[in-house]
């Protein structure tokens, strides 16, 4: 059964900081990582998605990786902004399977 | 940009009533999914839907949920006799089949008293 989780919870960071969230996962066999945004009482916006044959996929000031070997996927914030603000999700998807099994979150403050 | 569009964004019910959750997805997607998100907890996957079927459902999907794609376009849950413990974040989600990303609707806020 696959669990995800993610570190830390929460993070609170100046304006401008680079910044990594980090997803862990238990069961190697997986087809895809999402990496989601959410914000307060709304919904799921995607930000990146890795597929198993990739290792890392870049969209403006993010960049997320997967490394299946050692069950972990990063998600990197440059300069981050106050925008950023958030809570964080990752998501996997087994082989085989179409669920998206979801993290904790780690909930992002960026102060000005 | 297309999008997942779903509605009421907020319903309230009475403990015992069925309640019907409505999505529209992107239009040249193929699977169709439900979640829902307790206050404070995980995302949780309820079922997903591919050429009429279920295709997967997890164990919260019991008999007292059903969906259906009752024309071209929509996409709804319903569950027949609402707990307190119903009570969550409704996501509607739906993917083209081929990278198997999903896009997700704003989500339904469903009370029950």
């Amino acid at each position: 059964k696959q669990e995800v989780t993610q570190i830390p919870a929460a993070l609170s960071v100046p304006e401008g900081e680079n910044l990594v969230l980090n997803c862990s996962f238990t069961d190697s066999a997986i087809y895809n990582l999402q990496w989601f945004r959410q914000d307060p009482g709304k919904g799921l916006t995607s930000l990146l998605l890795i597929q198993s044959s990739q290792r890392e996929q870049t969209s403006g000031r993010l960049n997320a990786s997967l490394d299946k070997s050692s069950g972990r996927s990063t998600l990197y914030i440059a300069a981050s902004q106050p925008g950023d603000s958030a809570t964080y999700l990752c998501a996997g998807v087994n082989t085989g399977f179409q669920k998206l099994v979801f993290g904790t979150g780690t909930r992002l403050l960026v102060s000005p | 940009e297309p999008e997942v569009t779903q509605t009421p964004s907020h319903q309230v019910t009475q403990m015992g009533q069925e309640v019907i959750l409505r999505c529209v997805p992107i239009s040249n997607h193929l699977y169709f999914y439900w979640y829902r998100q307790i206050l404070g907890q995980k995302v949780e996957f309820l079922v997903s839907f591919y050429n009429n079927e279920i295709s997967e459902k997890s164990e919260i999907f019991d008999d007292q949920f059903s969906v259906e794609r009752p024309d071209g376009s929509n996409f709804t849950l319903k569950i027949r006799s609402t707990k307190l413990e119903d009570s969550a974040m409704y996501f509607c989600a739906s993917d083209r089949g081929l990278t198997y990303e999903q896009y997700f609707g704003p989500g339904t806020r469903l009370t029950v008293t």
